[in-house]
């Protein structure tokens, strides 16, 4: 099964701040990577497809680039509503896996 | 606007069997695959089966395997989920999702407790 790390697990910022998440896949998985926002007592709800492709009505601070084992979900500009778990996942192959999580607090 | 929307959860004894069904509407179901994904309580998320569109490709994730059964009712635009042998482990939220292959609409859960 692949395998994806997250880091950091845990990050506290400002609002305003620019933050990045690392996504490492354990093989190549070319650009089959989706970022999903989690708020307490909520579904998971899609940011990016395809490693960088913003999902509609997505704002436009968050962005995703990366490609092969390593991938980053960035937020420009960070938000109080961005207070959130993010989690990356592989679509390359089954079983389909997920990152353990990122918190951001804000 | 597409609706997905889970029922069927509660609690269940270790051992027992319990089923999840998911009816979606708004798009054209028969088109797309759809997935199952659960979350432990203070967990991340967890990949649990898929099901093709047509509903003759089926895919689980180790840990449930042998013991989860994913099928669904084109015409009910339903998918179900058959949870037997049931551990306390399996105790989650269980979200229904489109797979296009991301999941780009998801349900608001149903909670399976497993406990005696």
């Amino acid at each position: 099964d692949i395998q994806l790390t997250q880091s950091p697990s845990f990050l506290s910022a400002s609002v305003g701040d620019r933050v990045t998440i690392t996504c490492r896949a354990s093989q190549g998985i070319s650009s089959y990577l989706a970022w999903y926002q989690q708020k307490p007592g909520k579904a998971p709800k899609l940011l990016i497809f395809a490693a960088s492709t913003l999902q509609s009505g997505v704002p436009s601070r968050f962005s995703g680039s990366g490609s092969g084992t390593e991938f980053t979900l960035t937020v420009s500009s960070l938000q109080p509503e961005d207070s959130a778990t993010y989690f990356c996942q592989q679509l390359n192959d089954y079983p389909r896996t997920f990152g353990q999580g990122t918190k951001v607090e804000i | 606007q597409v609706h997905v929307v889970e029922s069927g959860g509660g609690v269940v004894q270790p051992g027992g069997s319990l089923r999840l069904s998911c009816a979606a509407s708004e798009f054209i179901f028969r088109n797309y695959a759809m997935q199952w994904v659960r979350q432990p309580p203070g967990k991340g998320l967890e990949w649990v089966a898929v099901i093709s569109s047509d509903g003759n490709s089926k895919h689980y994730g180790d840990s449930v395997k042998g013991r989860v059964t994913i099928s669904r009712d084109n015409s009910k635009n339903t998918i179900y989920l058959q949870l037997n042998s049931l551990r306390p482990e399996d105790t989650a939220v269980y979200y229904c999702a489109r797979e296009v292959p991301w999941g780009d609409y998801w349900g608001q859960g149903a909670l399976v407790t497993v406990s005696s």
